[in-house]
């Protein structure tokens, strides 16, 4: 039984194009996130949902946004993809906020 | 605001030595402490974490670590190394509520035969 599942595992795309990652835990957490991992393994939290309210927003553009149907799912939806944006994303949740995180497989973006 | 330093980007490490990755963190209040694995193409797992009481704390794989509050680290320690153990490591701080978790940049850890 997989804890936090996202699809796809991998996605290659051209720049100008529109993407999304979903993701999805069974584990019964209330809050969710999403993180962006680049090249040098640098780990930068993106969005934090917690019951489906959104509590943290980064400094992320406007391009990503994310949303949450209910409190087991949480997509990412990416429009305009850039060069920049190449990374891997994954997607976390815990039982509370500040608690152990319990991440994805990540999803490995590369933008051409 | 907080903070994580991971001391040493790259710790190598002979099969069967002590393991100690280095964490030291910033908090303005009292801090929730991680220590994550990470395995070559997959995502970060959770090897021990201190919230409140007991300062040493033990995880899964044989992992350790103590929070020190006088001088605000939280290293981790394994008394012998396997190969297995062959990962990025990430130590983590948050200050609780609906505060975010801050990752340190990883300490890659390998181990010689």
């Amino acid at each position: 039984d997989t804890a936090v599942s996202q699809t796809p595992k991998y996605l290659v795309t051209q720049m100008g194009n529109d993407k999304s990652i979903k993701c999805e835990q069974n584990l019964g957490h209330d809050t969710m996130y999403w993180y962006k991992q680049d090249s040098k393994k640098f780990l930068k939290i993106m969005f934090s949902y917690n019951n489906k309210e959104l509590i943290i927003n980064e400094t992320v553009p406007n391009r990503f946004s994310p949303k949450s149907p209910d409190k087991a799912h949480l997509n990412l939806h990416i429009n305009s993809l850039e060069l920049g944006d190449s990374a891997v994303y994954f997607c976390a949740s815990s039982q509370q906020m500040g608690g152990g995180q319990y991440f994805g497989p990540g999803t490995r973006l590369t933008v051409t | 605001a907080q903070s994580v330093t991971q001391l040493g980007s790259h710790v190598s490490v002979s099969e069967g030595a002590l393991v100690l990755l280095r964490c030291n963190y910033s908090s303005s209040v009292p801090p929730y402490l991680f220590w994550y694995v990470q395995y070559p193409n997959q995502g970060l797992q959770l090897l021990l974490k201190y919230t409140t009481g007991a300062t040493l704390v033990k995880g899964i794989n044989g992992f350790e670590a103590e929070f020190k509050k006088s001088e605000t680290s939280f290293h981790l320690t394994k008394p012998s190394a396997h190969m297995s153990d062959a990962a990025e490591y990430f130590c983590a701080v948050s200050e609780g509520g609906y505060q975010k978790v801050t990752f340190g940049i990883g300490t890659k850890l390998q181990v010689i035969p």
